[in-house]
C-alpha cells in the first residue's frame, strides 16, 4: 500500500540535544509538509516542500529546520529542543498544493 | 485573521442519536472547508469537503457563509463513528495550506 511512514514513532531527547525526525513516502507526491501538534491543540503547519522549494511559515521558530534530499524523504531537524517543543509531529504529502493531504502516523517527541 | 474554531472538545452521544459537530471559521476570502477524521490508532484522513456536497459514512456538512459555519452532521450515530474530528480551512497562502481547528472527540456509547 502506498503510504507515508514516520520514524521513529516515539522519540525522547534531552533539553538542548539536536534531534531529527524522518518521513518517507511511497505515493510519489511532490509536496511534503511538517505539522506540529501539541496536546489538545490543532495541527499547526511548520513548513513544506514543493519539490525542492522550501516554504517556511512565518511563525516557525528558527530552531526548526528541514531537509528533503529526494522526492521520497523529508527530515525535520530541531537544533536545540526545549521543553516547549514536546509534541506530536505529523508529516503529510499531497500531489501539488492540495487540501487532500495524506498523513503519516506521527512521531511523538518527548523532551527531558 | 484566518481561524477555525471547534467549540467542543468532547461530544458524547448514544448510538442512534443525531450528531452535530460544530465548526466556525474566520476568513476574508471565499472559504474552502473540509472535515478530517482520526480513528483510534489510525492516521488523520480526509472525511469530506464542502464542494462535493457528498455524504460520507452518513455524514454531511453544509457551508453557511452567513453564519461562517461548517457543522458536521449525522442523523444516527454509530459506535464506529467514535473518533477525533478536525475541521480545516484551505487558504491560498504560499501556494496553499490547511488551517485546522482544535478537534472534537466524538464518543458514541452503546
Amino acid at each position: 500500500d502506498a503510504m507515508v511512514i514516520q520514524n521513529p514513532r516515539y522519540q525522547v531527547t534531552q533539553f538542548g540535544k539536536p534531534v531529527t525526525l524522518s518521513c518517507s513516502q511511497t505515493l510519489n507526491h511532490n509536496v511534503m509538509y511538517w505539522y506540529q501538534q501539541k496536546s489538545s491543540q490543532a495541527p499547526k503547519l511548520l513548513f513544506h516542500y514543493y519539490d525542492k522549494d522550501f516554504n517556511n511559515e512565518a511563525d516557525t521558530p528558527d530552531n526548526f529546520q528541514s531537509r528533503r534530499p529526494n522526492t521520497s524523504f523529508c527530515f525535520l531537524d530541531i537544533r536545540s529542543p526545549g521543553l516547549g517543543d514536546a509534541a506530536m509531529y505529523l508529516c503529510a504529502t499531497s500531489e501539488g498544493h492540495s487540501y487532500e493531504q495524506y498523513f503519516g502516523p506521527g512521531t511523538r517527541l518527548t523532551v527531558t | 485573521a484566518q481561524r477555525v474554531t471547534q467549540p467542543e472538545k468532547l461530544l458524547s452521544v448514544f448510538k442512534g442519536a443525531p450528531v452535530e459537530l460544530k465548526c466556525n471559521y474566520s476568513y476574508s476570502g471565499s472559504p474552502e472547508l473540509f472535515w478530517y477524521v482520526q480513528y483510534s490508532r489510525q492516521r488523520l484522513q480526509l472525511l469530506l469537503r464542502h464542494i462535493s456536497r457528498e455524504s460520507i459514512k452518513g455524514f454531511t456538512a453544509d457551508l453557511n457563509k452567513g453564519e461562517t459555519s461548517f457543522h458536521l452532521k449525522k442523523p444516527f450515530a454509530q459506535e464506529e463513528d467514535s473518533a477525533m474530528y478536525y475541521c480545516a480551512l484551505y487558504v491560498y497562502n504560499q501556494g496553499g495550506k490547511l488551517i485546522f481547528g482544535q478537534g472534537t472527540e466524538l464518543s458514541v456509547k452503546p
